[in-house]
């Protein structure tokens, strides 16, 4: 069965640093997302990739936060200069089409010491 | 008001025991509707959409109320592996994102 697959699974890194978080989506899936949950709180949006550019972001995802899909295949979460509240489990997800069934990563939990 | 709420629970049940909680949306253009299963320190997983009319799979049935604007899960004989945290989800047609509500615990017990 196909699936979302993320590394790392978890990243602890000192506030300030860059930090790279790395998906492969389902290969024919079109729609692709970055989610975040703090521990204890609820799934939050970041922001949606479709076309090759950002479809939409929330007010999360701030100049702080950047997505590239280099290469047709990856699709990455860069935050440039870590807070400790970024500290989360990411979740990227892909879908087939915009707002339907979302398949999630297993999550990559960050970390900010 | 938030996008979607949900009573967080818990909701504890015996084996066997029917349990239904409801999801409530604030977007009266949303289109799209889901529960989601989220277990401990995992990833969301589709348990099943929403349709207008309603509909089940298995043991699970969801309801959709739009003039009132609330989504129902209700969980028939349910199972210790049901034990999880539900996640209620929606989306605006045109829009790129779904938005999740913050879900209700079930915990089923022997």
């Amino acid at each position: 069965e196909p699936e979302v697959t993320q590394t790392p699974s978890h990243q602890v890194t000192q506030m300030g640093q860059e930090v790279i978080l790395r998906c492969v989506p389902i290969s024919n899936h079109l729609y692709f997302y970055w989610y975040r949950q703090i521990l204890g709180q609820k799934v939050e949006f970041l922001v949606s990739f479709y076309n090759n550019e950002i479809s939409e972001k929330s007010e999360i995802f701030d100049d702080q936060f950047s997505v590239e899909r280099p290469d047709g295949s990856n699709f990455t979460l860069k935050i440039r200069s870590t807070k400790l509240e970024d500290s989360a489990m990411y979740f990227c997800a892909s879908g087939g089409r915009a707002t339907g069934e979302l398949f999630f990563g297993e999550g990559s939990r960050l970390t900010v010491l | 008001r938030k996008e979607v709420e949900q009573d967080p629970g818990p909701f504890n049940v015996p084996e066997g025991a029917t349990v239904a909680f409801n999801c409530t949306y604030s977007n009266s253009a949303s289109q799209s509707f889901f529960w989601y299963r989220q277990d401990c320190r995992k990833e969301p997983k589709l348990l099943m959409s929403v349709y207008s009319s309603g509909n089940e799979d298995g043991r699970f049935t969801a309801q959709l109320n739009r003039a009132s604007q609330y989504i129902s899960l209700l969980i028939r004989d349910s199972k210790l592996s049901d034990s999880a945290t539900y996640l209620c989800v929606v989306g605006l047609s045109n829009d790129y994102k779904l938005s999740f509500g913050a879900g209700t615990t079930v915990t089923v017990r022997a």
